[in-house]
Protein backbone atom coordinates (compact mmCIF):
# COMPACT_ATOMS: atom_id res chain seq x y z
CA UNK A 1 0.00 0.00 0.00
CA UNK A 2 1.56 3.37 -1.07
CA UNK A 3 2.19 5.88 1.66
CA UNK A 4 0.63 9.88 1.95
CA UNK A 5 2.36 11.53 -0.47
CA UNK A 6 3.42 15.15 -0.33
CA UNK A 7 5.56 17.60 -2.41
CA UNK A 8 8.14 19.39 -2.45
CA UNK A 9 10.10 18.05 0.50
CA UNK A 10 11.83 21.57 1.37
CA UNK A 11 10.72 24.89 0.11
CA UNK A 12 12.40 28.39 0.85
CA UNK A 13 10.36 31.20 -0.04
CA UNK A 14 10.99 35.14 0.69
CA UNK A 15 8.46 36.57 2.98
CA UNK A 16 5.76 37.91 1.29
CA UNK A 17 6.03 35.35 -1.33
CA UNK A 18 3.09 32.67 -1.94
CA UNK A 19 3.87 28.76 -1.84
CA UNK A 20 1.91 25.96 -2.49
CA UNK A 21 2.31 22.18 -0.58
CA UNK A 22 0.52 19.40 -2.10
CA UNK A 23 -0.96 16.23 -0.70
CA UNK A 24 -1.78 13.09 -2.08
CA UNK A 25 -3.49 10.13 0.56
CA UNK A 26 -3.95 6.74 0.89
CA UNK A 27 -6.44 5.74 -1.66
CA UNK A 28 -9.68 5.38 -0.36
CA UNK A 29 -9.05 7.57 3.01
CA UNK A 30 -11.74 9.99 3.36
CA UNK A 31 -10.40 11.85 6.04
CA UNK A 32 -7.32 14.25 5.13
CA UNK A 33 -5.34 16.80 7.71
CA UNK A 34 -2.88 19.33 7.14
CA UNK A 35 -1.09 19.96 9.95
CA UNK A 36 1.67 22.77 10.97
CA UNK A 37 4.84 21.59 12.89
CA UNK A 38 7.14 23.96 14.24
CA UNK A 39 10.47 23.68 15.49
CA UNK A 40 10.58 21.79 18.70
CA UNK A 41 6.49 21.50 19.09
CA UNK A 42 4.00 18.83 18.28
CA UNK A 43 1.85 19.03 15.55
CA UNK A 44 -1.21 21.76 15.33
CA UNK A 45 -4.17 20.86 13.08
CA UNK A 46 -5.13 23.08 10.14
CA UNK A 47 -7.61 22.02 8.36
CA UNK A 48 -9.56 18.37 8.36
CA UNK A 49 -11.10 17.54 5.49
CA UNK A 50 -14.15 14.93 5.14
CA UNK A 51 -14.46 13.72 1.32
CA UNK A 52 -14.25 16.81 -0.11
CA UNK A 53 -15.54 18.92 2.81
CA UNK A 54 -14.51 21.25 5.49
CA UNK A 55 -14.77 19.67 8.70
CA UNK A 56 -12.61 21.75 10.60
CA UNK A 57 -10.64 24.64 9.91
CA UNK A 58 -11.14 26.47 12.95
CA UNK A 59 -7.40 27.28 13.85
CA UNK A 60 -6.24 27.92 10.12
CA UNK A 61 -5.23 31.53 9.45
CA UNK A 62 -7.44 32.47 6.77
CA UNK A 63 -6.07 35.38 5.77
CA UNK A 64 -3.34 33.98 4.29
CA UNK A 65 -3.83 30.33 4.23
CA UNK A 66 -6.05 28.57 2.11
CA UNK A 67 -7.18 24.76 1.22
CA UNK A 68 -8.83 22.82 -0.76
CA UNK A 69 -9.19 18.99 -1.52
CA UNK A 70 -11.02 19.09 -5.04
CA UNK A 71 -12.78 15.44 -6.01
CA UNK A 72 -12.11 13.95 -2.66
CA UNK A 73 -8.40 12.87 -3.84
CA UNK A 74 -5.60 15.02 -3.41
CA UNK A 75 -5.34 17.85 -1.40
CA UNK A 76 -3.41 21.26 -1.79
CA UNK A 77 -2.71 24.23 1.08
CA UNK A 78 -1.20 27.61 -0.28
CA UNK A 79 -0.23 30.33 2.10
CA UNK A 80 0.06 34.10 0.56
CA UNK A 81 1.85 35.99 1.48
CA UNK A 82 4.07 33.77 3.74
CA UNK A 83 5.63 35.73 6.83
CA UNK A 84 8.38 34.81 8.98
CA UNK A 85 6.66 32.72 11.39
CA UNK A 86 5.03 30.47 9.20
CA UNK A 87 8.76 28.83 9.22
CA UNK A 88 7.49 25.15 9.76
CA UNK A 89 6.89 21.60 8.54
CA UNK A 90 3.68 21.24 6.92
CA UNK A 91 2.32 17.31 7.47
CA UNK A 92 -0.49 15.47 5.64
CA UNK A 93 -2.37 12.73 7.23
CA UNK A 94 -5.38 10.77 5.93
CA UNK A 95 -7.71 7.66 7.61
CA UNK A 96 -10.29 5.84 6.35
CA UNK A 97 -12.50 7.19 8.63
CA UNK A 98 -11.86 9.69 11.17
CA UNK A 99 -11.85 7.03 14.12
CA UNK A 100 -8.74 6.33 15.95
CA UNK A 101 -8.90 2.93 15.69
CA UNK A 102 -8.46 3.31 11.91
CA UNK A 103 -5.27 4.64 12.62
CA UNK A 104 -3.37 7.57 11.24
CA UNK A 105 -0.90 7.66 8.12
CA UNK A 106 1.34 10.91 7.59
CA UNK A 107 3.23 11.87 5.04
CA UNK A 108 7.20 13.03 5.37
CA UNK A 109 5.90 16.52 5.23
CA UNK A 110 7.43 19.68 3.64
CA UNK A 111 9.80 21.79 5.92
CA UNK A 112 9.27 25.50 4.29
CA UNK A 113 11.97 28.38 5.12
CA UNK A 114 10.71 31.51 5.06
CA UNK A 115 13.37 34.44 4.44
CA UNK B 1 -9.71 22.73 23.79
CA UNK B 2 -8.13 19.76 25.29
CA UNK B 3 -4.59 20.54 26.61
CA UNK B 4 -1.62 17.82 26.50
CA UNK B 5 0.85 17.57 28.54
CA UNK B 6 4.52 14.85 28.26
CA UNK B 7 6.96 14.40 30.35
CA UNK B 8 9.55 14.37 30.99
CA UNK B 9 10.88 16.69 27.76
CA UNK B 10 14.09 14.38 27.01
CA UNK B 11 15.86 11.22 28.24
CA UNK B 12 18.29 9.52 27.08
CA UNK B 13 18.97 6.16 27.30
CA UNK B 14 22.02 3.45 27.60
CA UNK B 15 21.00 0.57 24.96
CA UNK B 16 19.30 -2.06 26.68
CA UNK B 17 17.63 0.50 29.20
CA UNK B 18 14.17 0.28 30.06
CA UNK B 19 11.70 3.89 30.29
CA UNK B 20 8.67 5.06 30.92
CA UNK B 21 7.09 8.23 29.30
CA UNK B 22 3.91 10.24 30.43
CA UNK B 23 0.84 11.87 29.14
CA UNK B 24 -1.67 13.52 30.56
CA UNK B 25 -4.79 15.21 29.38
CA UNK B 26 -7.04 18.09 30.76
CA UNK B 27 -10.25 16.51 29.79
CA UNK B 28 -12.14 13.22 29.00
CA UNK B 29 -10.95 11.98 25.66
CA UNK B 30 -12.34 9.75 22.96
CA UNK B 31 -9.09 8.75 21.24
CA UNK B 32 -5.50 8.61 22.73
CA UNK B 33 -2.84 7.53 20.44
CA UNK B 34 0.96 7.29 20.37
CA UNK B 35 3.32 8.67 17.57
CA UNK B 36 6.67 7.90 16.84
CA UNK B 37 8.79 10.55 14.97
CA UNK B 38 12.11 9.47 14.02
CA UNK B 39 15.06 11.50 13.51
CA UNK B 40 14.02 12.29 9.56
CA UNK B 41 10.21 13.50 10.45
CA UNK B 42 8.80 10.71 9.64
CA UNK B 43 5.63 9.96 11.91
CA UNK B 44 4.47 6.71 12.60
CA UNK B 45 1.37 5.88 14.71
CA UNK B 46 2.26 3.36 17.61
CA UNK B 47 -0.54 2.61 19.25
CA UNK B 48 -4.70 3.33 19.80
CA UNK B 49 -5.49 3.61 23.23
CA UNK B 50 -8.22 5.14 24.36
CA UNK B 51 -8.06 2.95 27.40
CA UNK B 52 -6.56 -0.47 28.97
CA UNK B 53 -3.55 -1.82 27.83
CA UNK B 54 -1.86 -2.73 24.90
CA UNK B 55 2.03 -4.24 23.80
CA UNK B 56 3.49 -4.61 20.42
CA UNK B 57 6.94 -6.39 20.61
CA UNK B 58 8.93 -4.13 23.02
CA UNK B 59 6.58 -1.19 23.55
CA UNK B 60 3.42 -0.87 25.62
CA UNK B 61 0.90 1.74 26.48
CA UNK B 62 -1.76 1.87 29.09
CA UNK B 63 -3.96 4.72 29.33
CA UNK B 64 -6.32 5.18 32.66
CA UNK B 65 -9.30 7.12 31.51
CA UNK B 66 -10.78 7.71 34.83
CA UNK B 67 -7.20 9.84 36.13
CA UNK B 68 -6.79 11.45 32.46
CA UNK B 69 -3.24 9.85 32.03
CA UNK B 70 -1.32 7.25 29.52
CA UNK B 71 2.33 5.89 29.56
CA UNK B 72 4.35 4.12 27.02
CA UNK B 73 6.90 1.72 28.42
CA UNK B 74 10.37 1.49 25.95
CA UNK B 75 12.00 -1.76 27.50
CA UNK B 76 14.99 -3.16 26.39
CA UNK B 77 15.75 -0.10 24.46
CA UNK B 78 17.68 -0.09 21.13
CA UNK B 79 18.97 3.09 19.21
CA UNK B 80 16.62 2.61 16.82
CA UNK B 81 13.95 3.93 19.28
CA UNK B 82 15.57 7.46 18.77
CA UNK B 83 13.05 10.13 17.93
CA UNK B 84 10.49 12.34 19.66
CA UNK B 85 7.47 10.77 21.10
CA UNK B 86 4.29 12.19 21.19
CA UNK B 87 0.98 11.46 22.50
CA UNK B 88 -2.37 12.76 20.57
CA UNK B 89 -5.72 12.96 22.46
CA UNK B 90 -9.25 13.10 20.52
CA UNK B 91 -10.09 12.22 16.75
CA UNK B 92 -8.40 15.38 15.23
CA UNK B 93 -5.09 14.41 16.79
CA UNK B 94 -4.20 17.50 19.53
CA UNK B 95 -0.75 16.69 20.29
CA UNK B 96 1.42 17.36 23.29
CA UNK B 97 5.00 19.01 22.40
CA UNK B 98 6.11 15.52 22.81
CA UNK B 99 9.19 13.80 24.81
CA UNK B 100 12.86 13.50 22.75
CA UNK B 101 14.40 10.21 23.32
CA UNK B 102 18.02 9.32 22.32
CA UNK B 103 19.45 5.93 22.90
CA UNK B 104 23.12 5.42 22.74
CA UNK B 105 24.76 2.32 22.02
Amino acid sequence: EAGVAQSPRYKIIEKRQSVAFWCNPISGHATLYWYQQILGQGPKLLIQFQNNGVVDDSQLPKDRFSAERLKGVDSTLKIQPAKLEDSAVYLCASSLIPRGDYGYTFGSGTRLTVV
Amino acid sequence: GIQVEQSPPDLILQEGANSTLRCNFSDSVNNLQWFHQNPWGQLINLFYIPSGTKQNGRLSATTVATERYSLLYISSSQTTDSGVYFCAANYKLSFGAGTTVTVRA
